[in-house]
């Protein structure tokens, strides 16, 4: 278990309502990721961070932004949500030193914009 | 075409067979070859991780062919628990993961 922790687990929201996601371990790793995943499109990166406050964009991070603070917390917000939001969120973290370490995932948050 | 492309299946077979699946990827530096498998409603896990050389795991085997650009798993006698969506992950041409879509397998009875 890498101690990985998404909050919420299930969210129902509004079109154009802001929502944020958050993802906590607890074994101090460098490497955080925000996936996606939807029937047809497999599992799709939105941003990844590899430090406090140092974060960089994925293949599909239009409107979404992400912010890392501390270590543990790497927080996905979606500033407007649309129906095109509406996925199942899956955060990683990388368990080895690099980029192309294996990945570990948390438990996901369904998400659904009406 | 897509980095990383598996057949969707589904791969139906019964209880004790053998199934065997391909991923083809187009980054020819790929460093880093995984697979996963993915559980209805649940997140990826690790399966294994695929070497050069090949490798083996239980009833698992992992094997990349870099001069044709894929890489492959077999299942030997297949279990009902085997049941699942087998994703294939590489290193993708901006150096981060990438996943395929997914292999379904399904083991019947």
């Amino acid at each position: 278990d890498a101690g990985i922790t998404q909050s919420p687990r299930h969210k129902v929201t509004e079109t154009g309502t802001p929502v944020t996601l958050r993802c906590h371990q607890t074994e101090n790793h460098r490497y955080m990721y925000w996936y996606r995943q939807d029937p047809g499109h497999g599992l799709r990166l939105i941003h990844y961070s590899y430090g406090v406050k140092d974060t960089d964009k994925g293949e599909v991070s239009d409107g979404y932004s992400v912010s890392r603070s501390k270590t543990e917390d790497f927080l996905l917000t979606l500033e407007s949500a649309t129906s095109s939001q509406t996925s199942v969120y899956f955060c990683a973290i990388s368990v080895g030193k690099n980029y192309n370490s294996p990945l570990h995932f948390g438990n996901g948050t369904r998400l659904t914009v009406t | 075409r897509k980095e990383v492309e598996q057949d969707p299946g589904p791969f139906n077979v019964p209880e004790g067979a053998t199934v065997a699946f391909n991923c083809t990827y187009s980054n020819s530096a790929s460093q880093s070859f995984f697979w996963y498998r993915q559980d209805c409603r649940k997140e990826p896990k690790l399966l294994m991780s695929v070497y050069s050389s090949g490798n083996e795991d239980g009833r698992f085997t992992a094997q990349l062919n870099r001069a044709s650009q894929y890489i492959s798993l077999l299942i030997r006698d297949s279990k009902l628990s085997d049941s699942a969506t087998y994703l294939c992950v590489v290193t993708g041409n901006t150096g981060k993961l990438i996943f395929g879509q997914g292999t379904t397998l399904q083991v019947k009875p």
